[in-house]
């Protein structure tokens, strides 16, 4: 595709539902970026992908959250039994090398509202 | 860890005039990222500034860092409608990752035509 593209949007859960998030990275790019922004706040670093290998993951917040990148291409971040503090702006971003800043595109985000 | 404060918080303008955006480090900065994000959407990468006192610019917007690399300044000359936003300062969190990005509260731009 032409960018980043995320899906759903809007996600609604109810407090203790399981969600998953996709993310559809530019096709070629070898770097993934999960990210969460929480309301008023800025982006907070979730995990990283290098093709498929999960490089770093020290910014998810607790065991609920897990994402995977299976085959270097789409990824999924879900999170388990849902809580209101995970309502937050998921963002996804994809580059072509291991950088941010010039070469990172973001996707347009999933809005999550946990009810 | 770091941390990056931005100021203002807000601000509205009326269009056609100069404003700046603060983004401050608590350490020294590696690499300095300006993005842009209107709400509800992702974010668009404006610059980034890495050598203490450099300074880029892109039609209308100049980002500076300072030379002790720990506070950049995002200027914005003749504002239009079009420049409204968020504006996000994102900072390297060092060792020269480039990765992972810690990012300031940002500040809302509001444009008056």
């Amino acid at each position: 595709g032409a960018g980043v593209s995320q899906s759903p949007r809007y996600k609604v859960a109810k407090r203790g539902q399981d969600v998953a998030l996709r993310c559809d990275p530019i096709s070629g790019h070898v770097s993934l970026f999960w990210y969460q922004q929480a309301l008023g706040q800025g982006p907070e670093f979730l995990t990283y992908f290098q093709n498929e290998a999960q490089l770093d993951k020290s910014g998810l917040p607790s065991d609920r959250f897990f994402a995977e990148r299976p085959e270097g291409s789409v990824s999924t971040l879900k999170i388990q039994r849902t809580q209101q503090e995970d309502s937050a702006v998921y963002l996804c971003a994809s580059s072509l090398g291991r950088r941010m800043g010039t070469e990172a595109f973001f996707g347009q985000g999933t809005r999550l509202t946990v009810v | 860890s770091q941390e990056l404060e931005q100021s203002p918080q807000s601000l509205i303008v009326q269009e056609g005039k100069n404003l700046t955006i603060n983004c401050t480090s608590s350490k020294t900065l590696y690499g300095l990222y300006w993005y842009k994000q209107k709400y509800g959407e992702g974010l668009i990468f404006l610059m980034m500034l890495q050598k203490g006192g450099e300074e880029k610019s892109h039609e209308k917007i100049t980002a500076k860092l300072d030379e002790k690399k720990q506070q950049s300044s995002l200027h914005i000359t003749a504002s239009q409608p079009s420049h409204a936003g968020i504006y996000l300062c994102g900072a390297d969190t060092g060792g020269g990752s480039n990765y992972k990005l810690t990012f300031g509260k940002g500040t809302l731009l509001t444009v008056n035509p």
